[in-house]
């Protein structure tokens, strides 16, 4: 079946605009996950939804960043007032969500240019 | 909380030679799952190996093996035979196995195989 899928694929951005990531997940799978990845750095944990639970937004590193999902499917993260900082590689990945799930599956990542 | 240390940024190899990847973590907890991803250019992460740490018998997958070494907190991956396609980012990573919550991963090792 298909993947996790991300669009866009590469964004540029002027600093100040807000920019709206989407991700769409395996289909079944009630687990979705938001990462960054800086330049020659690993994974940065950013927010993590299951089913229709409250989200652990703790990685979330400031309020102009946000995320939603609809329907228990689809999810964008928006960035709101881009700043230079903010240029990373945005991964997204789901699971299945039951207990003993384990692994994670991610998408081909947006990588974000704030100029 | 949780950190993944990957001491090496960058590792070199002849093809068809065995190179072992180091990583170090640190937690409390008794019950976790370690993971070795590979990260091409494509940038997409791909599930190489994985470890139980309630498993004492090191994880093998056809040339990827890990040394498990719960006590050290060490968890070193090693491919035999190595070939051109091997030649990515690896990233080391650890989950709780109480909650199915976010990858914490190391700062990558780039690997280069030389032909």
């Amino acid at each position: 079946g298909a993947g996790v899928s991300q669009s866009p694929s590469n964004k540029v951005t002027e600093k100040g605009k807000d920019v709206e990531l989407r991700c769409d997940p395996i289909s079944g799978h009630t687990a979705l996950y938001w990462y960054r990845q800086s330049l020659g750095q690993g994974l940065e944990f950013l927010i993590y939804f299951q089913g229709n639970s409250a989200p652990d937004k703790s990685g979330l590193p400031s309020d102009r960043f946000s995320a939603e999902r609809t329907g228990g499917s689809v999810s964008t993260l928006t960035i709101q007032r881009t700043q230079q900082e903010d240029s990373a590689v945005y991964l997204c990945a789901s699971s299945q969500g039951l207990a003993g799930a384990i692994e994670q599956y991610f998408g081909p990542g947006t990588r974000l240019t704030v100029t | 909380a949780q950190t993944v240390t990957q001491s090496q940024p960058e590792m070199s190899v002849q093809e068809a030679e065995t190179v072992t990847l180091s990583c170090t973590y640190d937690t409390s907890e008794s019950d976790y799952y370690l993971f070795w991803y590979k990260q091409p250019p494509s940038r997409q992460m791909i599930l190489v190996i994985r470890q139980e740490a309630y498993k004492q018998q090191n994880a093998t997958e056809n040339r990827f093996s890990v040394n498990f070494q719960k006590a050290a907190k060490s968890f070193s991956l090693k491919i035999s035979d190595s070939q051109l396609g091997d030649a990515a980012m690896y990233f080391c990573a650890y989950r709780s196995a109480g909650y199915e919550g976010e990858l914490v991963f190391g700062a990558g090792t780039i690997l280069r195989v030389k032909s």
